[in-house]
Formats: structure tokens, C-alpha cells, sequence
């Protein structure tokens, strides 16, 4: 098992230009997570799917969009980088709501817009 | 809204003890606790349910006292692994709705 991986693992983007991050699971979880984490900062959840074709916003959804057309993917687009959107971003899922199931983490994706 | 962590940061001699504390000023449902090193992803280390069910790494040791909305995770004979990032989470609900991590408290296990 693969567990959580996203594509790519490094980005530079001039600001104004978009971009799609991949993440896939392969442990048939039904919930997962966009994540962004800044220097020195915790991790604050973008947008969120608690099954296929659902998605639901976070704490920081502006300058996100997300889809979930399969159940093994999330993906995360930015349709117009700006610098402050130059972050880490992680992808997790679990195999049911965050009240009661650990999250297991992508190795993340490290966005420089310039 | 975000639990507050505390302490911010502590350095620890290896084989020392270390509670890291996390406190929300909203009702809880659970507790999870996460690990992250430098320049890698979170990893699971527990979970404290309400009605004191608890799920994760045999070697952690934390509490959950759900009246105080307070959680504590106990780090006991410090080895220079456990170095990194500890991150609490809290969720009010079972259906994670909810979810928000907190800051994080550094630690540094020196040999």
C-alpha cells in the first residue's frame, strides 16, 4: 500500500498562473482533507470531502477549489496564484469523520508563487 | 475555533519528561494528537473520545478531561526521537465536521 501521495512534490508558480494538485489514497477512506501549513504554523484545513462527489469548505477556502469525481482522489486548483498562497499542502484522508478516525497525511507539496 | 497549546516550546535531555497541554473553550467530542519531524507530514500518535475510548500508539500516554476541555499528552523517558512538532486537534462533533488543529508545541530531546 501506497497509503497518501501527492503530485507533485515542488511547484513554482509565477503569480496569476493556475495549477492542479493531485492527491490519491488507496485505503478506500471516504473522508479527505486539503490542508495548508506555513512556516512556524499549524495546519489549516482549505476544503474537505466526506465521499465521492461531495466537498465542503474549510477554514481558508478562498483562492481553492476542489473536486472528488473518484473516491481514491481529491484534487486541490488554484485558478489564479497569488504569493500568499506559497505554503505546504498536504493531503490527508480517513476512513470516517474526524470525530472518532486518525487522519493519515500525504508527504506534501511545496507551492513558491513568485 | 483553534485549541491553545501549551508550552510553546520545550527542550528536553534525553530521559527527561515532557506534558505538552492542549485546551479548547468549546465542548469536545475527541482529542487527536500528531507528531510532525522537520520537513515531513503529521503522523497519528492518538485519540481521546468522549466516554474515555481511546485508540493509538501503545507507547503514548495522554488524558482527556472532557469537563475542563482539556487534553494532556505525556512524553515519559525522552528519547531523541521524539523530537518535532506536536500538534493537537479537537472536534466537537462525531461526524468531524468541526476539525481544527492547533499551533503546535516544538520539542527538542538534547543528547
Amino acid at each position: 500500500n501506497a497509503g497518501v501521495t501527492q503530485t507533485p512534490k515542488f511547484r513554482v508558480l509565477k503569480t496569476g498562473q493556475s495549477m492542479t494538485l493531485l492527491c490519491a489514497q488507496d485505503m478506500n477512506h471516504e473522508y479527505m482533507y486539503w490542508y495548508r501549513q506555513d512556516p512556524g504554523m499549524g495546519l489549516r484545513l482549505i476544503h474537505y470531502s466526506v465521499g465521492e462527489g461531495t466537498t465542503a469548505k474549510g477554514e481558508v477556502p478562498d483562492g481553492y477549489n476542489v473536486s472528488r469525481l473518484k473516491k481514491q482522489n481529491f484534487l486541490l486548483g488554484l485558478e489564479s496564484a497569488a504569493p500568499s498562497q506559497t505554503s505546504v499542502y498536504f493531503c490527508a484522508s480517513s476512513p470516517g469523520g474526524t470525530g472518532s478516525h486518525e487522519q493519515y497525511f500525504g508527504p506534501g507539496t511545496r507551492l513558491t508563487v513568485t | 475555533q483553534q485549541p491553545v497549546q501549551s508550552p510553546q516550546a520545550v527542550i528536553l535531555r534525553e530521559g527527561e519528561d515532557a506534558v505538552i497541554n492542549c485546551s479548547s473553550s468549546k465542548a469536545l467530542y475527541s482529542v487527536h494528537w500528531y507528531r510532525q519531524k522537520h520537513g515531513e507530514a503529521p503522523v497519528f500518535l492518538m485519540i481521546l473520545l468522549k466516554g474515555g475510548e481511546q485508540k493509538g500508539h501503545e507507547k503514548i500516554s495522554a488524558s482527556f478531561n472532557e469537563k475542563k476541555q482539556q487534553s494532556s499528552l505525556y512524553l515519559t523517558a525522552s528519547q531523541l526521537s521524539y523530537s518535532g512538532t506536536y500538534f493537537c486537534g479537537t472536534d466537537g462533533s462525531n461526524y468531524g465536521q468541526n476539525f481544527v488543529f492547533g499551533p503546535g508545541t516544538r520539542l527538542s530531546v538534547l543528547p
